[in-house]
């Protein structure tokens, strides 16, 4: 079966610019979330979606949204970035939101924003 | 408020040798998870294995087991048998019942010599 996937794999934008994020989920999974790794920490949560409907959301700014589409795909999309945004962005799935279901994740999207 | 504490920045270890990980937690729920990953330097986070706060026995998974003490809030991970591709950044993470993100430590380097 194929894992969690993530597009793209790298990406350069300048401050100010707009990012879209893209993220599949393993198939028969329905909650997608976001995290922001940057370099020499773990991973910070920024969203939760769960049937279409946003589970939750991290300590993170309104330049931050996220949607989930009917076949649990999501986007993670950010504004007006900054030099800080740069980081992994990792994508997890699991088959429900409980928080004894495993996350597994996909291979991240790495950003540079410079 | 959740925290995961890895305190050990890295670690060596010769190949073949057993290794433990350290992590310790800080939570007031009586219900949560307690999952470890691993991300090579590719990025993607691997899952390794999961421990349920009302499990009565310690997880294991293959060569890995993961040494629960609730009392000290205490969750090892133990690797057996170390393989060179055991070289990776490895994180402690936890889940709160009800909640929906998970909570990370910040890694530690593990580095196996052949």
């Amino acid at each position: 079966d194929a894992g969690v996937t993530q597009s793209p794999t790298h990406l350069i934008k300048t401050r100010g610019q707009h990012v879209t994020l893209r993220c599949s989920p393993i198939s028969g999974h329905k909650s997608v979330s976001w995290y922001q790794q940057v370099l020499g920490q773990g991973p910070q949560f920024i969203f939760q979606y769960y049937e279409k409907e946003e589970r939750g959301r991290g300590n993170f700014p309104d330049r931050f949204s996220a949607r989930q589409f009917p076949n649990y795909s999501s986007e993670l999309n950010v504004n007006a970035l900054l030099l800080g945004d740069s980081a992994l962005y990792l994508c997890a799935s699991s088959r429900t939101g409980f928080s004894t279901d495993t996350q597994y994740f996909g291979p991240g999207t790495r950003l540079t924003v410079l | 408020a959740q925290k995961i504490t890895q305190t050990q920045p890295g670690m060596f270890v010769q190949e073949k040798e057993a290794v433990t990980l350290d992590c310790t937690y800080d939570t007031s729920d009586p219900s949560y998870g307690l999952f470890w990953y691993k991300q090579p330097s590719s990025g993607e986070m691997i899952f390794l294995i999961y421990q349920g706060s009302y499990d009565q026995q310690n997880a294991t998974e293959g060569r890995y087991s993961l040494n629960f003490q609730k009392a000290r809030k205490s969750a090892n991970l133990v690797i057996s048998a170390s393989q060179l591709g055991d070289s990776a950044m490895y994180f402690c993470a936890m889940r709160e019942g009800g909640s929906e993100k998970l909570v990370f430590g910040k890694g530690m380097k593990l580095t196996v010599n052949p």
